[in-house]
C-alpha cells in the first residue's frame, strides 16, 4: 500500500530565509508525486508535480522539489520565504499510472513565517 | 475559467440528521474525487467517479456515506444519521481526461460540524 510521511509537523522560518519541507513515500512503482499548499480556510492549491524525467521540478511561487528514488523522497524547497508562504503543505503520492489516481496524502507540515 | 465549487461552505447539523454536500467540477473534467480532512485522520480519499464507469467507493468509512454523480457533472455526497466523528472538511477535486488526468484540482471544501 502506498503511504507518505512528512516528518515535520511544524516549521518556523524567518522571512527571507530558505525553507525545506521533507517528504518520504512508499510506493511499489514509479510514483506520481505532488505538493499542495493550503491556506487557512482554503482548499488545496497545486504547487508542483513529478511524473518522470528531470528529477528537479519547478513549481509556482518560487518552489521547487527534487525526486530522489534512492531515498524515496520528494523534498520541497524555497530559497527565500515570504510572509505569504505561511500555510500548511501537503505531499501526496498518486495511484497507478493510467488508472484511478486517488491520492494518498502525508500528514502535512504547517509553516510559520517570522518577520 | 471557473474552478471546482462546493456548497455549502459551512454546515452545522445535529447528530442523527442527514446532510448533502454538493460539488461542481471544472467544466469538461471527467474524473471527480471526494476526500475528507479531519484532525485525527488527516486527508483521506473517500470515493472516485470516472465518466460512466462504476465509482470506486473503497474509501467510504461506513454505509452511512454515499455519493452520486448526475449527468457526469455535479456530484452529491450524502451522510445519513450523522455522528460527531463525521465533523470534518469535505473536499472535492476533479481532473480532465487525457493529458493532465493525473492532476487533481480541488475546491474550497465544505466544513461540516455535527453537534
Amino acid at each position: 500500500a502506498q503511504s507518505v510521511t512528512q516528518p515535520d509537523i511544524h516549521i518556523t522560518v524567518s522571512e527571507g530565509a530558505s525553507l525545506e519541507l521533507r517528504c518520504n513515500y512508499s510506493y511499489g512503482a514509479t510514483p506520481y508525486l505532488f505538493w499542495y499548499v493550503q491556506s487557512p480556510g482554503q482548499g488545496l492549491q497545486l504547487l508542483l508535480k513529478y511524473f518522470s524525467g528531470d528529477t528537479l521540478v519547478q513549481g509556482i511561487k518560487g518552489f521547487e522539489a527534487e525526486f530522489k528514488r534512492s531515498q524515496s523522497s520528494f523534498n520541497l524547497r524555497k530559497p527565500s520565504v515570504h510572509w505569504s508562504d505561511a500555510a500548511e503543505y501537503f505531499c501526496a503520492v498518486g495511484g497507478p499510472q493510467g488508472a484511478g489516481n486517488k491520492l494518498t496524502f502525508g500528514g502535512g507540515t504547517r509553516v510559520l513565517v517570522k518577520p | 475559467g471557473a474552478g471546482v465549487s462546493q456548497s455549502p461552505s459551512n454546515k452545522v447539523t445535529e447528530k442523527g440528521k442527514d446532510v448533502e454536500l454538493r460539488c461542481d467540477p471544472i467544466s469538461g473534467h471527467t474524473a471527480l474525487y471526494w476526500y475528507r480532512q479531519s484532525l485525527g485522520q488527516g486527508l483521506e480519499f473517500l470515493i472516485y467517479f470516472q465518466g460512466n464507469s462504476a465509482p470506486d467507493k473503497s474509501g467510504l468509512p461506513s454505509d452511512r456515506f454515499s455519493a452520486e454523480r448526475t449527468g457526469g457533472s455535479v456530484s452529491t455526497l450524502t451522510i445519513q444519521r450523522t455522528q460527531q466523528e463525521d465533523s470534518a472538511v469535505y473536499l472535492c477535486a476533479s481532473s480532465p481526461r487525457g493529458p493532465g488526468r493525473e492532476t487533481q484540482y480541488f475546491g474550497p471544501g465544505t466544513r461540516l460540524l455535527v453537534l
